[in-house]
C-alpha cells in the first residue's frame, strides 16, 4: 500500500519568513495530493491540493510542488503569520472508486512574533 | 466550518466495552470515510462507505464496523475495546467515488481505559 513520509515533524519559524514542508510517496499510481491544516482540538481541514496533471499550485500565501518523478511534493507558506501555527499534514490517494487518502505523520509548524 | 457533524464530541469507555460513533455527512455528499487518529499522528484510513456499501478498508481487525444509512449519515462500531483504540475518530464526506475532495468532521474523542 502507499507509504507517505513528512519532513520536518516541527518546524519553527519568525513571523514573516517563509516556511516549507515536505513529503514523499512510495506508489507511482497516486495522483492526488492535498494538505490539510489542524488546529489544536479542531477538525483537519483542506487548504490546498495537487493533481498528478499539474506541477504547481498556488493560492496566496500558500503553494504546493509536485514532482512525480521523484515522488515527492512540498508545501511553501510565504509572509508567515501567527494564525499560521498548526499541524500540517500531506496526504497521497489514487482518485476514481473512492478516495482513500493516506496522510503523513504531521509537522507542528510555529510561527514566533 | 464543513456541513460534516460527529457525536458524540468525547466519550470514555474501558476496555472490553462496545461504542458507537456518529457522523453526518455534508448536504449532497453520498460517501462517507472514516479515519482514526492517534496521539501526535496523522489519521489513518478505517473504511469507507459508498451508497450504503463498503468501499474499502484499511488494516483495522473486524471488531471495527460500520454501516451508512440511507440519508448517508454513518456509523463506526467498535466491539471489545482495546486501550490503544484511545484516539480521535474523524469521518469524511464527499460528493462521491469520483471526487477527491474530502470534508472532515470535528471528530470523536475516545479514551479507553
Amino acid at each position: 500500500g502507499e507509504n507517505v513520509e513528512q519532513h520536518p515533524s516541527t518546524l519553527s519559524v519568525q513571523e514573516g519568513d517563509s516556511a516549507v514542508i515536505k513529503c514523499t510517496y512510495s506508489d507511482s499510481a497516486s495522483n492526488y495530493f492535498p494538505w490539510y491544516k489542524q488546529e489544536l482540538g479542531k477538525r483537519p481541514q483542506l487548504i490546498i491540493d495537487i493533481r498528478s496533471n499539474v506541477g504547481e499550485k498556488k493560492d496566496q500565501r500558500i503553494a504546493v510542488t509536485l514532482n512525480k518523478t521523484a515522488k515527492h511534493f512540498s508545501l511553501h507558506i510565504t509572509e508567515t503569520q501567527p494564525e499560521d501555527s498548526a499541524v500540517y499534514f500531506c496526504a497521497a490517494s489514487i482518485t476514481g472508486g473512492g478516495n482513500k487518502l493516506t496522510f503523513g505523520t504531521g509537522t507542528q509548524l510555529k510561527v514566533e512574533l | 466550518e464543513t456541513g460534516v457533524t460527529q457525536s458524540p464530541t468525547h466519550l470514555i469507555k474501558t476496555r472490553g466495552q462496545q461504542v458507537t460513533l456518529r457522523c453526518s455527512s455534508q448536504s449532497g455528499h453520498n460517501t462517507v470515510s472514516w479515519y482514526q487518529q492517534a496521539l501526535g499522528q496523522g489519521p489513518q484510513f478505517i473504511f469507507q462507505y459508498y451508497r450504503e456499501e463498503e468501499n474499502g478498508r484499511g488494516n483495522f481487525p473486524p471488531r471495527f464496523s460500520g454501516l451508512q444509512f440511507p440519508n448517508y449519515s454513518s456509523e463506526l462500531n467498535v466491539n471489545a475495546l482495546e486501550l490503544d483504540d484511545s484516539a480521535l475518530y474523524l469521518c469524511a464526506s464527499s460528493e462521491g467515488l469520483e471526487s477527491d475532495t474530502q470534508y472532515f468532521g470535528p471528530g470523536t474523542r475516545l479514551t479507553v481505559l
